[in-house]
């Protein structure tokens, strides 16, 4: 079966750094996605990793290993709008579905 | 960048009726679109994947004369609550799928749909 692992909240300070971790074991990987999703909205896309190494975006990044099953998210210099679920989801299968980890809530604090 | 709409965003309605939910792609075609349920402060459970012109996957657990999918046309598809309970409440989002985008794998999302059973 698939599973895919983040914690289930942080805190945050806001200026600070935070790293979201996500660990898979799926079948048929065809890369791994960010989503962040606020309360009661629909996630929005962050960013997609299907090679090993580091994607840079602003003040987001993301970074995968296959070989480990790993991947994080980093947000740098922290807003309070920050404050939302970072869901990771890898596409798996041969109907290259999304299969969605359990989300992480991150609290910015002042 | 690629929009998709869900309609209703809210709705309430009596147990033992049916409620129909549509989620469209604005500005894009989208052979493949798919249909979540997600529960108060939990992630997304994927329910079924809706394709053009045939009958739609579900996965398992969900009860495919339940939970009507059709998919119309490349911008349409409406999850059908049908016999609704009070448990079928929740949280249930559509995504579409642009095959011509970036990685080809991304699901474009909808802003969702709170069904509410009474």
């Amino acid at each position: 079966g698939q599973n895919i692992d983040q914690p289930t909240e942080m805190t945050a300070t806001e200026g600070a750094i935070v790293q979201i971790n996500c660990t898979y074991q799926t079948s048929g990987f065809n890369g791994l996605f960010w989503y962040q999703q606020h309360a009661g909205e629909a996630p929005t896309f962050l960013s997609y990793n299907v090679l090993d190494g580091l994607e840079e975006k602003g003040r987001f990044s993301s970074f995968l290993s296959r070989s480990k099953g790993y991947s994080y998210l980093l947000l740098k210099e922290l807003q309070m709008k920050d404050s939302a679920s970072y869901l990771c989801a890898a596409v798996t299968g041969t109907a290259s579905k999304l299969t969605f980890g359990t989300g992480t809530r991150l609290q910015v604090t002042l | 960048g690629a929009v998709v709409s869900q309609h209703p965003s809210r709705v309430i309605c009596k147990s033992g009726t049916s409620v129909k939910i549509e989620c469209r792609s604005l500005d894009f075609q989208a052979t493949t679109m798919f249909w979540y349920r997600q529960f108060p402060k939990k992630s997304l459970m994927l329910m079924a994947t809706s394709n053009e012109g045939s009958k739609a996957t579900y996965e398992q657990g969900v009860e495919k004369d339940k939970f009507l999918i059709n998919h119309a046309s490349l911008t349409l598809s409406t999850l059908t609550v049908t016999s609704a309970h009070p448990e079928d409440s929740s949280f249930y989002i559509c995504s579409a799928r642009d095959p011509t985008s970036g990685s080809g794998y991304e699901q474009y999302f909808g802003p969702g749909t709170r069904l509410t059973v009474t």
